[in-house]
């Protein structure tokens, strides 16, 4: 069964400072991953995903997210976080045609002024 | 577009009661997923449905759970009799997906979700 890990539980960053949120996957072929963000009292919303191609994915609100198979990662970034990225981001992985689709943990995002 | 509706907010119920929760998935969209997610968790699928069907309720317990989706559209999770363990925020989810769309481009579309207490 495939499982995802965020190692960071709870991460604070300067607004401004760059942002890099860890995620590692383990699958035995090429997964489908997805970074999703929630706001408090929110529902999840989709930054991106990746299955194939380009291994340096952008994904809305400024956020990318590059792919490492060697190391079974998908971490997510951002070169300057804004107050408004305060919020609470999940790692998801999953299979063609959807079974298996598991989040991780999740890492918690405060943004200091 | 409307997004996927969910009622109630937030519920409060001592052990031992039933609940349910509402749903109302993004028109047209085929598939239908019920998570839980309990409090510092991620969510975790308890059932998915394509259409009016089931596609996945292995991790429903289904000795307390019910789900069902009359009609391919609106859906119903309940919760007879309640544990405590049951508390945790109940989210909604819905997407394209179906045999004609493929799963990486059929995002999920996440309700606000129901938060329940059970005292």
């Amino acid at each position: 069964a495939q499982s995802v890990t965020q190692p960071d539980i709870h991460i604070t960053v300067s607004e401004g400072a760059s942002l890099e949120l860890r995620c590692n996957y383990s699958y035995g072929a090429t997964p489908y991953l997805f970074w999703y963000v929630q706001s408090p009292g929110q529902g999840l919303q989709l930054l991106l995903k990746y299955f194939s191609g380009d291994t340096l994915v952008q994904g809305i609100k400024g956020f990318e997210a590059e792919f490492k198979r060697s190391q079974s990662s998908f971490n997510l970034r951002k070169p300057s976080v804004h107050w408004s990225d305060a919020a609470e981001y999940f790692c998801a992985v999953g299979e063609d045609y959807g079974q298996n689709f598991v989040f991780g943990p999740g890492t918690r995002l405060s943004v200091l002024p | 577009e409307a997004g996927v509706a969910q009622s109630p907010r937030y519920k409060i119920i001592e052990k031992r009661q039933s609940v349910a929760f509402w749903c109302n998935p993004i028109s047209g969209h085929a598939t239908l997923y019920w998570y839980q997610q309990i409090l510092g968790q991620g969510p975790k699928l308890l059932i998915q449905f394509q259409n009016n069907g089931v596609v996945d309720d292995s991790q429903l317990p289904k000795d307390r759970f019910s789900a069902e989706r009359l009609k391919g559209v609106d859906s119903t999770l309940k919760i007879q009799p309640a544990k405590l363990e049951d508390s945790a925020v109940y989210l909604c989810a819905s997407s394209l997906f179906s045999l004609r769309q493929t799963f990486f481009n059929s995002p999920l579309h996440f309700g606000n979700g129901t938060r329940l207490t059970v005292t």
